[in-house]
């Protein structure tokens, strides 16, 4: 089963800010396989990215995605108010076994 | 509007069974896998299992293989997670959410692009 690490566990920012969120993985992962997700409090949560790099509908470019091999990062260009929440990385390999990442919360300072 | 709705929430007892629902409509529900995804309270999001409507086949993350079962009714659009006997641990909320996929060249992006609100299961005696 494939391990993936976030850090930081906690990022304190303030709103324009730039956020680096990293996911590492304990082995190499395709990058069409490893997506992020958003949630907020009392939410279920929300696709950012998939394929490593692609926004999901409805994104704004302000979220961007890179990375490969067993090293991905989601980046938050400036962060708005709305984005105060706990980002997750996955991998969706083909075994269909998957694993999440323990999350990252962005929290304001 | 391709939509999961799970069923409500539930309090039980210890040693009690239950079985969880999730429906889907707006979309072709026997060609999309639906998984499900374990939240215990302020903690991460854990995978649990897929099914594929279609067939049946289902496949379990190996901390949870033994500990509950996945089944599907496609005549009904609809997937279950079931306990045979819940233990204080089991509290959770637990979301449904549909496997999606994209052409990326060769091969497919996978990720989940819809998902239930989650159904709160609370075991306490």
């Amino acid at each position: 089963e494939i391990v993936l690490t976030q850090t930081p566990g906690t990022l304190s920012l303030s709103p324009g800010e730039r956020a680096t969120l990293s996911c590492r993985a304990s082995q190499s992962v395709s990058s069409s396989y490893l997506a992020w997700y958003q949630q907020k409090p009392g939410q279920a949560p929300r696709l950012l990215i998939y394929g490593a790099s692609s926004r999901a509908t409805g994104i704004p470019d302000r979220f961007s995605g890179s990375g490969s091999g067993t090293d991905f990062t989601l980046s938050i260009s400036r962060l708005e108010p709305e984005d105060f929440a706990v980002y997750y990385c996955q991998q969706c390999d083909n075994s269909l076994t998957w694993t999440f990442g323990q999350g990252t919360k962005v929290e304001i300072k | 509007e391709v939509q999961l709705v799970q069923s409500g929430a539930e309090v039980k007892k210890p040693g009690e069974s239950l079985k969880i629902s999730c429906k889907g409509s707006g979309y072709r529900f026997t060609s999309y896998w639906i998984g499900w995804v374990r939240q215990m309270p302020g903690k991460g999001l854990e995978w649990m299992g897929i099914i594929y409507p279609g067939d049946s086949d289902t496949r379990y993350s190996p901390s949870f293989q033994g500990q509950v079962t996945i089944s599907g009714d496609k005549s009904i659009s609809t997937v279950h997670l079931q306990w045979s006997s819940l233990k204080a641990s089991d509290t959770a909320i637990y979301y449904c959410a549909r496997r999606g996929f994209t052409a990326a060249g060769v091969g497919y992006y996978y990720y989940m692009d819809v998902w239930g609100k989650g159904t709160t299961v609370t075991v306490s005696s």
